[in-house]
């Protein structure tokens, strides 16, 4: 595992579809971030896990959205009901703990397109 | 909160000259500076990063400066290549990689002009 994987790519949904998306992190990273990119912007913090434990959630992240880390290893982000505003690229990052928070990786994302 | 702002929005710089992005933060206790490269249809990659306890980092082709009292961060790119062409986010974090993350400016798109 070289790196941090997201699924699916895309996701085209319905509004008010629930939709879920997977960040598989660098194994031996415990930190595990959400992120949420629209077009022409910047990523934007959404939510942040250390080990299963999230540990800090963005006023961004509406209670449409939740995020999951069972076992301290994958993380899922479900929206509820989506809608049109929802549709944004969504950004996974992990990094280890003892780096000084040197060295986020990102994956690739999934871009959420809501019609 | 931090507030990092990014200029310009859009460069275009002949291939061989070189590119220069600039970037503010508000947060005086900032510590972590990345710069991030993104292609079409892919995640941010990190290309070079600097602490607060450093003024200057440079790596072949590309070189980041800090200034702590003005609280500004800019990446220089020497050289450029077409492959340079992308866009590119300057970061700020405060919080040693734990709760808050990082901090983007809004992207400067670099264009490579053969």
């Amino acid at each position: 595992d070289t790196g941090v994987s997201q699924n699916p790519r895309h996701k085209i949904t319905k509004r008010g579809q629930n939709v879920t998306f997977r960040c598989d992190p660098i194994s031996e990273h415990n930190r595990l971030y959400w992120y949420r990119q629209t077009l022409g912007q910047g990523p934007e913090f959404l939510t942040y896990f250390q080990n299963e434990a999230q540990l800090e959630k963005s006023r961004l992240l509406s209670d449409r959205f939740s995020a999951e880390r069972p076992k301290g290893s994958f993380s899922t982000l479900e929206i509820q009901r989506t809608e049109q505003g929802d549709s944004a690229m969504y950004l996974c990052a992990s990094i280890g703990s003892g780096t000084g928070g040197v060295g986020y990786t990102f994956g690739s994302g999934t871009r959420l397109t809501v019609v | 909160g931090e507030n990092v702002e990014q200029h310009p929005s859009t460069l275009s710089v002949q291939e061989g000259d070189s590119a220069v992005i600039k970037c503010t933060y508000s947060d005086s206790a900032s510590n972590y500076f990345p710069w991030y490269k993104q292609e079409l249809g892919k995640g941010p990659q990190l290309i070079i990063d600097i602490r607060s306890n450093v003024g200057e980092k440079k790596d072949q082709r590309i070189a980041v400066t800090l200034n702590k009292t003005a609280k500004h961060f800019s990446l220089h790119i020497t050289e450029t290549q077409p492959e340079d062409s992308a866009v590119y986010f300057c970061a700020a974090s405060n919080s040693g990689g734990g709760a808050d993350g990082l901090t983007f400016g809004k992207g400067t798109h670099l264009i490579i002009q053969p």
